[in-house]
C-alpha cells in the first residue's frame, strides 16, 4: 500500500528544539519530491517546502527564513523536517506531502495523517 | 508573491450544485489543482491540472480555469461533501508552491 505515516503529536516548550518525521512506503521514495505543509490552528494550509529525496534537493517557503530544515534519509524511506528553536508561532498541524511525478511543481496525489505540534511555555 | 483569493463559505442545500472560485492574477496560465479537507483529516485531491480527476474521485467533481478565476464545481451535493476545499498552484517566479485561502463547504 502506498502510504506516508508521520511520527507522532508533539508538545514542547519555546527554545526547545524538534524533529519530526515521514516515512513512505509503497513506491520508490527516491524518486517523487515530498512537501510539508502547515496548517495554523482554524486556518488554511501553507507550503512549507519540498525535497528530493534521491539527492536532497530542496525548496523552501522564503517567508520561513531559514527556520527550518528538511531532510531526507534514503537507507529507510524517512523524511524529516526540524527546528533547533521553537517559537509559539510553530504550534500547529504539519503535513507531509508526495508529489505526483519527480518533478516538484506537480500537485501532491499522497498526504500524510499530520503531526500535531504544540509549542507552550 | 502570488497570491490565491477564495470566497471564504459557500453553502448549498443537498442535490444542488456548488462552485468554488479561486482567483489569481492570469490564473488560466497555471496548472490549478483542488483538494478537499474533511474536519479532523489530512487533504485529499479532488482535481488536478485544471480539471482531471485521480481515480476514486466521483465525476460529481469538476474543474474549469480561464482568466483570473478557476473554478472547482460540484453537482448534486451530498452531506458529505461538507469539508474544506483549497486551491493550489505553483509560481514558477517564486519557485513557491501557494495555496488559497480555503472555502468551508456547508450543506444546508
Amino acid at each position: 500500500e502506498v502510504q506516508l505515516v508521520q511520527s507522532g503529536a508533539e508538545v514542547k516548550k519555546p527554545g526547545e528544539s524538534l524533529k519530526i518525521s515521514c516515512k513512505a512506503s509503497g513506491y520508490r521514495f527516491t524518486s517523487y519530491w515530498i512537501a510539508w505543509v502547515r496548517q495554523k490552528p482554524g486556518k488554511g494550509l501553507e507550503w512549507m517546502g519540498t525535497i528530493y529525496p534521491g539527492d536532497s534537493d530542496t525548496k523552501y517557503n522564503s517567508s520561513l527564513q531559514g527556520h527550518v530544515i528538511m531532510s531526507a534519509d534514503k537507507s529507510i524511506f524517512t523524511a524529516y523536517l526540524q527546528w533547533s528553536s521553537l517559537k509559539a508561532t510553530d504550534t500547529g498541524i504539519y503535513f507531509c506531502a508526495k508529489h505526483h511525478s519527480g518533478r516538484y511543481f506537480d500537485w501532491f496525489d499522497l498526504w500524510g495523517q499530520g503531526t500535531v505540534v504544540t509549542v507552550s511555555s | 508573491s502570488y497570491v490565491l483569493t477564495q470566497t471564504p463559505s459557500v453553502s448549498v442545500a443537498p442535490g444542488q450544485t456548488a462552485k468554488i472560485t479561486c482567483g489569481g492574477n492570469s490564473i488560466g496560465t497555471k496548472r490549478v489543482h483542488w483538494y478537499q479537507q474533511r474536519p479532523g483529516q489530512a487533504p485529499v485531491l479532488v482535481v488536478y491540472d485544471d480539471f482531471d480527476r485521480p481515480s476514486g474521485i466521483p465525476e460529481r467533481f469538476s474543474g474549469s480555469n480561464s482568466g483570473n478565476t478557476a473554478t472547482l464545481t460540484i453537482s448534486s451535493v451530498e452531506a458529505g461533501d461538507e469539508a474544506d476545499y483549497y486551491c493550489q498552484v505553483w509560481d514558477y517566479n517564486t519557485d513557491h508552491g501557494v495555496f488559497g485561502g480555503g472555502t468551508k463547504l456547508t450543506v444546508l
